[in-house]
């Protein structure tokens, strides 16, 4: 059974601080890393997907990079706003489907 | 921008009743799936749908669920006989065709309350 670990399970940063979390994943018969965000009362929304050792991805503020060989992909939060508050989900995809991992809470502070 | 829609928002449903959770994808997705997330536990996969067929599903998919695509546009998940332990968010997604590498689209989420 695939299992997608996701550290830390929660963090406190402080607006303008910038943060990472991991997302680690089993690096055999990988096939593609997916990154969600999650708002409270909302669905998950997609942010990134990315498929090849060593791909980094970058959407405003927040970027991502990818390790398959090592099994692990980091989500980066550059000067973070209260805006970015919110569940950080990874998810690995294999076939057509997905695992996901625990998510990792972000609360930024004013 | 096109949206996945889940319909009722909140189900409230005496055990042992059966209740039918409703999703619309998007118009030109061909994959289909429902998630649930208990209160405080990592979202979970139940079923994927393509071409009018389970095309996998995981153990808690047992005999009380199933899914239906019962026209062109509607996707259902039923629960025969609820339990007190089916009470959680669910999640409908949708993709376009492709392999993993394609993004999901959810919906909002159906929150089941089970009494």
């Amino acid at each position: 059974i695939l299992n997608v670990e996701q550290s830390p399970q929660s963090l406190h940063v402080q607006e303008g601080d910038s943060t990472n979390f991991t997302c680690s994943f089993p690096s055999s018969n990988f096939y593609a890393l997916h990154w969600y965000r999650w708002e409270t009362a909302k669905s998950p929304e997609a942010l990134f997907v990315m498929t090849l050792n060593g791909d980094e991805k970058k959407k405003g503020r927040i970027s991502a990079t990818l390790n398959t060989k090592e099994g692990y992909s980091y989500l980066y939060i550059k000067g973070s706003q209260p805006e970015d508050s919110a569940t950080y989900l990874c998810a690995s995809g294999y076939g057509q489907n997905f695992v996901f991992g625990p998510g990792t809470r972000l609360s930024v502070l004013p | 921008e096109p949206e996945v829609t889940q319909t009722p928002s909140h189900q409230v449903t005496q055990m042992g009743q059966e209740v039918i959770l409703r999703c619309v994808p998007i118009s030109n997705h061909l994959y289909f799936y429902w998630y649930r997330q208990i209160l405080g536990q990592k979202v979970e996969f139940l079923v994927s749908f393509y071409n009018n067929e389970i095309s996998e599903k995981s153990e808690i998919f047992d005999d009380q669920f199933s899914v239906e695509r019962p026209d062109g546009s509607n996707f259902t998940l039923k629960i025969r006989s609820t339990k007190l332990e089916d009470s959680a968010m669910y999640f409908c997604a949708s993709r376009v065709e492709g392999e993993g590498n394609q993004p999901q689209h959810f919906g909002d989420g159906t929150r089941l309350s089970i009494l």
